[in-house]
Order: structure tokens, then C-alpha cells, then sequence
């Protein structure tokens, strides 16, 4: 059984980088039919999706914060990333990363880490 | 992008039925999904692909799509439903992925 788990600094300072972690045990993330995904949730503004990216390495981000966001894999680690740049208080939210699949025209995400707080304040 | 709409909260007796619905243009071409969320967990699949239920998902909950709008139905709904349904789908350009903004539901 797939499992995620964030990982990172649960406080950043106003403008530097905000950096998670997210680690795929039970399972390779090298599968084909799935993308890694990362999802925050603000306490007042909602869900909002940050992206996606494939094993393969080809990133597809938010295009709200496309310019500030970066996301990896690393296949060896089993792992993949986000970095998100220029961090304001806006940013602060609960961070989860999960397991995205679609299918003509469906997505669903059928795993989800357990959510990391961050919180961007100096 | 594009909006789902929820109704923000929603109240069914225990062992009642209760329809959760969402709407957006979207959902005209695009299937939606549901999660249930509960406080301090992270959300767990209910319903995929607007009518698919995922393995270990009681069969008192289902979906449907008609139009605009995607519903989530609980038949006999039990104590431990209560938590927050969210509905999300692919936006417009098939790209991206939006979030309706939550439904709280209630078990008298």
C-alpha cells in the first residue's frame, strides 16, 4: 500500500524559499499512470492545486504560481519535491502532497500524505 | 480557470439521505471527484470519475452528474459521515485541477 509523507520547515520567513519533501514508500514512484501532486489548503481561501509532475520529470504547475513554484523527482530517493519562492503570508497553509490519476476525463487524487503546516512569518 | 460551487453546510437526521452538490460550467466536460475531510486528517477518496467508488468506500455513498452539476449522495447516512465534502474536476482547459470550496455536513 502506497504511503506519503511531507516532510520540511513548518515556519519560513517572508520572502526566502519554502522547500517540502515528499517520500513514496510501499510503492515505486516510477509508475506510468500516476502523477505527484501537491495541494495546500488555506485556512480561509480553500483548496488550491500547486501541480503536478510525472516520473519522467515534466513539471505542470498552477499558472497562478507558476512563477514562483518548482517541483522534482528523484526516482533513486523515491521522492519528489516543491520549492516555492518569495514566500509571503499568503503562502501560509497546510501542504499536502498525494497521488494524482487521469483518465479521459477524470482526476482524482487516491493518496494523500498526512499534510504538513507551513507558516510564513519572520 | 473555472469555479465549483458548493453549498457551505448541510444537515440530514442519522439514517436519512442527503445529496451534496456542486456546480460549474466545467462540469459539463469533465468528471468530478469527492473527498470527505475530517478535522486534522488529510481528505480521503469517496468518489472518483463522478460515480466510482473506491475500494473500502461503504456503498451508502455514490455519485452522479447531470449538466453542470455533480451530486454526492449518502443513503442512510451515519454518525461517523459527519466531516467536509469537497467536489474537484479538471477547470476548462483540461490542465489544471479546482476545488469546490466545501460542504460541512451535519448529522442530527
Amino acid at each position: 500500500q502506497v504511503q506519503l509523507q511531507e516532510s520540511g520547515p513548518g515556519l519560513v520567513q517572508p520572502s526566502q524559499t519554502l522547500s517540502l519533501t515528499c517520500n513514496v514508500s510501499g510503492g515505486s514512484i516510477s509508475g506510468t499512470s500516476y502523477y505527484w501532486t501537491w495541494i495546500r489548503q488555506h485556512p480561509k481561501r480553500g483548496l488550491e492545486w500547486i501541480g503536478h509532475i510525472h516520473f519522467s520529470g515534466f513539471p505542470y504547475y498552477n499558472p497562478s504560481l507558476q512563477s514562483r513554484v518548482t517541483l522534482s523527482v528523484d526516482t533513486s530517493q523515491n521522492q519528489f519535491s516543491l520549492k516555492l519562492k518569495s514566500v509571503s503570508a499568503a503562502d501560509t497553509a497546510v501542504y499536502y502532497c498525494a497521488r494524482e490519476t487521469r483518465a479521459h476525463a477524470s482526476v482524482w487524487f487516491d493518496v494523500w500524505g498526512q499534510g504538513t503546516p507551513v507558516t510564513v512569518s519572520s | 480557470s473555472s469555479e465549483l460551487t458548493q453549498d457551505p453546510a448541510v444537515s440530514v437526521a442519522l439514517g436519512q439521505t442527503v445529496r451534496i452538490t456542486c456546480q460549474g460550467d466545467t462540469l459539463r466536460t469533465y468528471y468530478a471527484s469527492w473527498f470527505q475531510q475530517k478535522p486534522g486528517r488529510p481528505p480521503l477518496l469517496v468518489i472518483s470519475g463522478n460515480t466510482n467508488r473506491p475500494s473500502g468506500i461503504p456503498d451508502r455513498f455514490s455519485g452522479s452528474s447531470s449538466g453542470g452539476t455533480a451530486s454526492l449522495t449518502i443513503t442512510g447516512a451515519q454518525a461517523e459521515d459527519e466531516a467536509a465534502y469537497y467536489c474537484y474536476s479538471r477547470d476548462s482547459s483540461g490542465n489544471h485541477v479546482v476545488f469546490g470550496g466545501g460542504t460541512q455536513l451535519t448529522v442530527l
